[in-house]
């Protein structure tokens, strides 16, 4: 069955050190996302990404964040100066459609850990 | 702000006994709904979905939604240890874009 796939599984880095987070979305999927969950709270939408544009943002995705697709595969999010608080559960997730009722597939997630 | 709320737990429940999880959300212009489990240190694996009035059955579970309401459920019949998880509710719709906006999670044991 195919999955999202998303690399490093943790990645610790110094705080002020940029840090990019990879993500393979579903093959045939044409809508992107990434999500955070600090520990112990809820997953919260960070940016939405479709034919290499940022369709959606919240607030937390600040100019510290940005998005590509490289290449026809690869999703990716990089924090350019990580803070403490970046600390988190990064999760990518992706989607067949724009359409609100669409499932959105969420990856295994990448530990940031900043130091 | 659009909210959504689940009581956090623990949610104790016996080997074999019905789970009952709730939801409720403050947007209603909300139209789709979620229900991801989540293991601990794990990402959210996706259980069902509902978007209709009343029920909707996948095998153990059952959700329920009432839009009047504000309210959405999960049922877990004949409850496994292998059940106890986080679950997580996220709902969508026209006023949210395409994201998603998810509760705290409902912790649940299941008690061999």
């Amino acid at each position: 069955e195919p999955e999202v796939t998303q690399t490093p599984s943790h990645q610790v880095t110094q705080m002020g050190q940029e840090v990019i987070l990879r993500c393979v979305p579903i093959s045939n999927h044409l809508y992107f996302y990434w999500y955070r969950q600090i520990l112990g709270q809820k997953v919260e939408f960070l940016v939405s990404f479709y034919n290499n544009e940022i369709s959606e943002k919240s607030e937390i995705f600040d100019d510290q964040f940005s998005v590509e697709r490289p290449d026809g595969s690869n999703f990716t999010l990089k924090i350019r100066s990580t803070k403490l608080e970046d600390s988190a559960m990064y999760f990518c997730a992706s989607s067949w459609t724009h359409s609100s009722t669409d499932t959105q597939y969420f990856g295994p997630g990448t530990r940031l850990t900043v130091l | 702000q659009k909210e959504v709320e689940q009581n956090s737990g623990p949610l104790s429940v016996p080997e074999g006994a019905i789970a009952s999880l709730n939801c409720t959300y403050s947007d209603r212009g909300s139209q789709s709904f979620f229900w991801y489990r989540q293991y601990s240190g794990k990402s959210p694996e996706l259980i069902m979905f509902i978007y209709s009035n009343g029920d909707k059955e996948d095998g153990r579970f059952t959700a329920q939604l009432n839009k009047a309401s504000q309210y959405v459920s999960l049922l877990i019949r004949d409850s496994q240890p292998s059940d106890s998880a986080t679950y997580l509710c996220a709902v969508n719709g026209p006023n949210t874009g395409n994201q998603f906006y998810f509760g705290t999670g409902t912790s649940l044991t299941v008690i061999p």
